[in-house]
């Protein structure tokens, strides 16, 4: 089974603090996502990678940026983490080039103090 | 503009009491439905894709239907581990992207 693994399920930060959001995939997929999910408003997406060290905005980048050095890894960053950040994040990978739905990792639900 | 509503937003059951979500889409193109089982505090689990109206998918009490408009997932009998949000995603055009609805809560009582 193809699995995707994010680093933590749940942390705390302070207003400010720079993050870091980890996520690893074991089937060698060219495509990754980050997603926050948030009560009433769905799954939105922030960024996409393609392939390595390649990066594409989603529909809500602001305040967000992303890496990729590695096929297997996507990294989220935020800048300096705000209040309206608090949420549910979702990685999520599939192949490239098909019609295949995507696999997610369990989440890491970050609250912003 | 690409959009996904799914209703209802939530859902009660007896168990052994059948019914249905409905997913409606407007899409340039479609490229793939896609249903999904979150769990609270976990990521989305896939359960189906569907490519073509008239297209049906079934998986143990759950069964996927397709439209050029909608999509139902029938839920037959349902068991209180059933209970979830349901959420439904379309594909449009030539991007790899996912445009998910928000989802319907579904809760099934013993």
């Amino acid at each position: 089974d193809v699995k995707v693994t994010q680093s933590s399920r749940y942390l705390v930060k302070r207003t400010g603090e720079k993050v870091f959001l980890e996520c690893v995939q074991d089937m060698d997929h060219e495509n990754m996502f980050w997603y926050r999910q948030d009560p009433g408003l769905g799954l939105r997406l922030i960024y996409f990678s393609y392939d390595v060290k390649m990066k594409e905005k989603g529909d809500i980048p602001e305040g967000y940026s992303v890496s990729r050095e590695k096929k297997e890894r996507f990294s989220l960053i935020l800048e300096s983490a705000s209040t309206n950040q608090t949420s549910m994040y979702l990685c999520a990978s599939n192949m490239g080039a098909t019609n295949y739905g995507y696999t997610f990792g369990s989440g890491t639900r970050l609250t912003v103090v | 503009e690409d959009q996904v509503t799914q209703s209802p937003e939530a859902l009660r059951l007896q168990e052994g009491e059948s019914s249905s979500l409905n997913c409606s889409y407007t899409v340039s193109g479609l490229r793939g439905l896609f249903w999904y089982r979150q769990d609270p505090g976990k990521g989305p689990e896939f359960l189906f894709t569907l490519y073509s109206a008239g297209e049906e998918k079934e998986k143990e009490r759950l069964k996927a239907t397709l439209t050029k408009k909608e999509s139902f997932l029938h839920i037959t009998a349902p068991k209180p581990e059933d209970s979830a949000t349901y959420l439904c995603a379309v594909r449009s055009g030539a991007t790899n992207k996912l445009i998910f609805g928000t989802g319907t809560l579904l809760a099934v009582q013993p």
